[in-house]
């Protein structure tokens, strides 16, 4: 079945990089785009980034200069590298994958269990 | 970038009352709306697709409608394990974007 699991350290000193991996398993990263979604405690999740099955990227605007999204398909591998930490980056970090049908999207249907990153010296 | 206009941001409900939450969008997203469960410390769990197509497990009791920019979503009958926060989510156009969300609690 699908199933995508995030990993990567839970805290990151402020200015610091984070960089978080998605590993994916049930599904292959070169038929389904994989996004980035994170959600700071108590607000609604935000949109950040996405690899494309073809393997192009798109961003958040709000984020882009600071976000980068790449994959490792030999892997079943996506990750997010964001500089410039600051206190209010601190989120649980999901990976997610949409669901098509008839060509078109029907929103994140499958989420990973998210990981806890908290943005601190 | 589109925005989603959640309300209310908190519901109090008995259980068995018939609870409403909407979301406005900046502008028409035709449909392609999407709405979420969340209990504390799970990922956001997807219950209606497309304004009003319920996913696999999604109890009948729940529902979704509306067109253009309104959209609203609805528990009747509200049982124990409703409780938890709803989110909207606009997939028409990238950036995707999400509603502040709603936190159902019990009266």
């Amino acid at each position: 079945q699908v199933q995508l699991k995030e990993s990567g350290p839970g805290l990151v000193q402020p200015s610091e990089t984070l960089s978080l991996t998605c590993t994916v398993s049930g599904f292959s990263l070169t038929s389904y785009s994989v996004s980035w979604v994170r959600q700071p405690s108590g607000k609604g999740p935000e949109w950040m980034g996405r690899m494309w099955y073809d393997g192009d990227t798109a961003y958040n605007s709000a984020l882009k200069s600071r976000l980068s999204i790449s994959r490792d398909t030999s892997k079943n591998q996506v990750f997010l590298k964001m500089n410039s930490l600051q206190t209010d980056d601190t989120a649980t970090y999901y990976c997610t994958r949409e669901d098509n049908y008839g060509g078109y999207s029907a929103g994140f249907a499958y989420w990973g269990q998210g990981t806890l990153v908290t943005v601190s010296s | 970038d589109i925005q989603m206009t959640q309300s209310p941001p908190s519901l109090s409900a008995s259980l068995g009352d018939k609870v409403t939450i909407t979301c406005q969008a900046s502008q028409n997203i035709n449909k392609y709306i999407a709405w979420y469960q969340q209990k504390p410390g799970k990922a956001p769990r997807q219950l209606i697709r497309y304004t009003s197509t319920l996913v696999s497990g999604t109890p009948s009791r729940v529902s979704g409608s509306g067109s253009g920019r309104d959209y609203s979503f609805s528990i009747s009958n509200v049982e124990s394990e409703d409780i938890a926060s709803y989110y909207c989510l606009q997939y028409n156009n990238l950036p995707y974007t999400f509603g502040g969300g709603t936190k159902l609690e019990l009266k």
